[in-house]
């Protein structure tokens, strides 16, 4: 089984509607990140969590939201979704004490949404 | 804030041949890490190679190596003997080493064609 899933892997949608990408891990990491993924730019940070009660804002916060619901379990919501909004969005994990894994982090398969 | 930059949007390679795709980084830091993922056709992010910057000797995965250039804040990786299934978009990235926050930066990617 993978280490981290999301759901669901792809989703089309309207503009203004609420949407919830979710996120499991069974790492045990206490870090948790999302991204999103726009060709020519790479990846960008949307929200990161260092742990439960440990939330905070990356590069390209507005218009999203996150839920840390235990520790292996991170939502990101999308309060009223537009347009360009629509892009490859990836849950990774990362366990700074790790060892040998502790400078790496892992992803999920992405969740490919489309806003029209 | 740290950056990382890939100038080649898009390469392309024999089969059997070697190829070296670029990235160079910013950073006023001394205690970094630096990876390089790939993303096959599946959308997965797949660990490729790590440099940890205190150390001098270039990172080597098999096919896959490494020119780390601290001073020129240069990471290139060279891939010997291409084969089909190493088509794919690869991301460096840069991580802080030390501090609260370590998170990731990557680059924009470079999309990599293996000719048969």
């Amino acid at each position: 089984d993978a280490d981290v899933t999301q759901t669901p892997r792809n989703r089309i949608t309207k503009t203004g509607k609420r949407i919830m990408l979710e996120c499991s891990q069974t790492k045990g990491h206490d870090r948790m990140y999302w991204y999103r993924q726009d060709p020519g730019l790479g990846l960008r940070l949307i929200y990161y969590s260092f742990d439960v009660k440990d939330i905070n804002k990356g590069e390209i916060s507005d218009g999203y939201s996150v839920s840390r619901q235990a520790q292996a379990k991170f939502s990101l919501s999308l309060e009223s979704a537009i347009p360009n909004q629509t892009a490859l969005y990836f849950c990774a994990t990362s366990d700074p004490l790790g060892g040998g894994e502790g400078n790496e982090q892992f992803f999920g398969p992405g969740t490919r949404l489309t806003v029209l | 804030a740290q950056t990382v930059t890939q100038s080649q949007p898009e390469m392309s390679v024999q089969e059997a041949e070697t190829v070296t795709l670029s990235c160079t980084y910013d950073t006023s830091e001394s205690d970094y890490y630096l990876f390089w993922y790939k993303q096959p056709p599946s959308r997965q992010m797949i660990l490729v190679i790590r440099q940890e910057a205190y150390k001098q000797q270039n990172a080597t995965e098999n096919r896959f190596s490494v020119n780390f250039q601290k001073a020129a804040k240069s990471f290139s990786l060279k891939i010997s003997d291409s084969q089909l299934g190493d088509a794919a978009m690869y991301f460096c990235a840069y991580r802080s080493g030390g501090g609260y926050g370590q998170n990731f930066v990557f680059g924009p990617g470079t999309r990599l064609s293996v000719l048969p």
